[in-house]
């Protein structure tokens, strides 16, 4: 069964720097998205794109965020300046096909922010 | 705006007893549905959802909802337990339409014991 992937599982950085999360989603979708979920919180949406373009982000997603889709199967999220807020796991959805609303999502990275 | 509260952020039973997980919705046009389980240092898997058609709708697992509008509520049930299923389970709304954000409950921790 085809699922949604992501790289690395675990990533630990340091404040400032850069992170790249990497997502390869279900190969026939066309919309994708990336949520977060801070420990002990809810899991809360950031951005979701289609057709190279961002269709909808949410507050979280400021200009520190940047998602891209390099090539025909990857779709990432970038952090320019990482803070200690930044700390959590971020899970990749994608969705398409018939059953359009329904979102799979990948098992997720957790990055830690020290 | 749509949201979703999961009343008990932690439920606890005996194995073979009934399973009930609540959730409530708020949104101002009618919504999809979703319920989302998450074992322990994995991703979300959709357990069931809800888009149009008939109310009680059957997930994987043992595992049914049933999407109730004057009472605003798409509850999930089981009529047994069982070990395996502990997890946390994610009640979500989106609008209709396909390709929209899911907006997430905070989530019940499922424990069943012997």
């Amino acid at each position: 069964e085809p699922e949604v992937t992501q790289t690395p599982s675990h990533q630990v950085t340091q404040m400032g720097q850069e992170v790249i999360l990497r997502c390869v989603p279900i190969s026939n979708h066309l919309y994708f998205y990336w949520y977060r979920q801070i420990l002990g919180q809810k899991v809360e949406f950031l951005v979701s794109f289609y057709n190279n373009e961002i269709s909808e982000k949410s507050e979280i997603f400021d200009d520190q965020f940047s998602v891209e889709r390099p090539d025909g199967s990857n779709f990432t999220l970038k952090i320019r300046s990482t803070k200690l807020e930044d700390s959590a796991m971020y899970f990749c959805a994608s969705s398409g096909g018939l059953a359009a609303e329904t979102q799979y999502f990948g098992p997720g990275t957790r990055l830690l922010v020290l | 705006a749509q949201s979703v509260t999961q009343l008990g952020s932690h439920v606890s039973v005996s194995e073979g007893a009934l399973v009930l997980l609540r959730c409530n919705y708020s949104s101002s046009v009618p919504p999809y549905l979703f319920w989302y389980v998450q074992y322990p240092n994995q991703g979300l898997q959709l357990l069931l959802k809800y888009t149009t058609g008939a109310t009680l709708v059957k997930g994987i697992n043992g595992f049914e909802a049933e999407f109730k509008k004057s009472e605003t509520s798409f509850h999930l049930t089981k009529p047994s337990a069982h070990m395996s299923d502990a997890a946390e389970y994610f009640c979500a709304v989106t609008l209709r339409g396909g390709y929209n954000k899911l907006i997430f409950g905070a989530g019940t921790r499922l424990a069943v014991h012997p």
